[in-house]
């Protein structure tokens, strides 16, 4: 069955300090890989996308991750965090045609002023 | 657009009751899911639909129920709560299963919060 695993599951950093979240899958064949953000409270949003083409990918807010076939990893970075970057960080990946993701068990960001 | 609609917000049942999550998306997608959030485990698939009539069981079923009747909504049945159902509900969406230029980007709604005592 696949699987994502997410390294950190909660880290702590201080302002503009840098970012790097790791994500790794199992799975050989071919993969669509999704970062998702849920800020306190909120939905699950967005961040960043991977189904082809360039292995790095940038996203929303400064995030920028890169695909690594031969790792089966998707790492999230941020050179310079921010405060409003608290909070809970989701790799996902889908494989098949059903459109059906599998999430990692997220990862908690806490940013220090 | 309103997007990816989820009723109630806030839920509390007492063990034995039923009830459904309503969802409704308008964004016209075919693909609809039902996910648990629990803290720590990130998020589980429950059920996810393909289209209006078919639906299919996830990563863990059990428990639930799902209908649906219409592209546009997708209800989540619980018949027999018990404490272990107690989590956070998505619903999501998307407009295909991805491939080509479309990833199939999942569209999630606020959540419904479901505490089972």
């Amino acid at each position: 069955a696949q699987s994502v695993s997410q390294h950190n599951h909660h880290v702590i950093l201080s302002e503009a300090a840098s970012l790097e979240l790791g994500c790794n899958y199992s799975y050989g064949g071919t993969v669509n890989l999704f970062w998702y953000v849920q800020y306190p409270g909120q939905h699950l949003q967005l961040l960043l996308k991977y189904f082809s083409g360039d292995p790095l990918v940038k996203g929303i807010k400064g995030f920028e991750a890169e695909f690594i076939k031969s790792k089966f990893s998707f790492n999230l970075r941020k050179p310079s965090v921010q405060w409003s970057d608290t909070a809970e960080y989701f790799c996902a990946v889908r494989s098949g045609n059903t459109g059906k993701l599998i999430f990692g068990q997220g990862t908690t960001l806490q940013v220090k002023p | 657009n309103a997007g990816v609609t989820q009723t109630p917000k806030f839920r509390i049942l007492k063990i034995g009751q039923s009830m459904t999550l309503q969802c409704t998306q308008d964004m016209n997608h075919n693909y609809m899911y039902w996910y648990r959030q629990d803290p720590g485990m990130g998020l589980k698939l429950i059920y996810y639909s393909v289209g209006a009539g078919i639906t299919d069981k996830g990563e863990v079923p059990n428990g639930y129920n799902v209908s649906r009747s219409t592209t546009e909504d997708f209800p989540l049945r619980l018949e027999l709560a018990a404490p272990s159902q107690t989590s956070v509900y998505f619903c999501a969406s998307s407009y295909s299963s991805g491939g080509g230029s479309n990833t199939g980007e999942l569209f999630f709604g606020e959540g419904s919060r479901l505490t089972v005592l």
